[in-house]
């Protein structure tokens, strides 16, 4: 069964720092690109960041360029996202995702439960 | 940049009935890459159809999608109970990923 858990959300106050991290299971690691893509309160789908499988390529949204830093751990079957200088408009459930390719599409197809960033004072 | 413009914003129907979903692209974009999530509250989204029209493994027949260029539809043929949820559209292309804003399927 593949499982993608995030966990290291929590409170920061403005200008903070916090890393999040997404552990994964069930599934050949090295072989999938993943991202992360958050949901402001009451809100819809953003993403926010994209790692290909060998780490060889990056993007980030432009939300979060300079401030964001996506990694990979393919030994240990995991991601991170280090999030620095926080604003209150990066306050979300943060997801992690596997980004697929088949039959010549791409989408999200497992996605973890989520973890919430609360930035406030 | 492309933009995905979804409506309705809300769509409130009765169980049985056939719901309509429209997401609309600022420019012409690839079928290939149009797809649609079903998240329901405290969940995190679940794929329901990619490539526009191919329905991911496990999605009911009733699901159903469509469209090309910059008008896409998803489509439900009969309101199942556990179908009320929200609805996204996604693209992906030139290094950007866009969701559209999400059509609420509603209890009427």
């Amino acid at each position: 069964e593949v499982q993608l858990v995030e966990s290291g959300g929590g409170l920061v106050q403005p200008g903070g720092s916090l890393r999040l991290s997404c552990a994964t299971s069930g599934f050949t690691f090295t072989t999938y690109s993943l991202t992360w893509v958050r949901q402001a309160p009451g809100k819809g789908l953003e993403w926010v960041s994209y790692i290909s499988s060998s780490s060889s390529t990056i993007y980030y949204a432009d939300s979060v360029k300079g401030r964001f830093t996506i990694s990979r751990d393919n030994a240990k079957n995991s991601m991170n996202l280090q999030m620095n200088s926080l604003r209150a408009e990066d306050t979300a459930v943060y997801y992690c995702a596997t980004w697929t390719r088949y039959s010549g599409s791409y989408f999200f197809d497992y996605w973890g439960q989520g973890t919430l960033v609360t930035v406030s004072s | 940049e492309i933009v995905l413009t979804q409506s309705p914003g809300t769509l409130s129907l009765s169980p049985g009935e056939r719901a309509t979903l429209s997401c609309r692209a600022s420019q012409s974009v690839s079928s290939s890459n149009l797809v649609w999530y079903q998240q329901k509250p405290g969940q995190a989204p679940r794929l329901l159809i990619y490539g526009a029209s191919s329905r991911a493994t496990g999605i009911p027949d009733r699901f159903s999608g469509s469209g090309s260029g910059t008008d896409f539809t998803l489509t439900i043929s009969r309101l199942e109970p556990e179908d009320f949820a929200v609805y996204y559209c996604q693209h992906y292309g030139n290094s950007v990923w866009t969701f559209g804003q999400g059509t609420k399927v509603e209890i009427k």
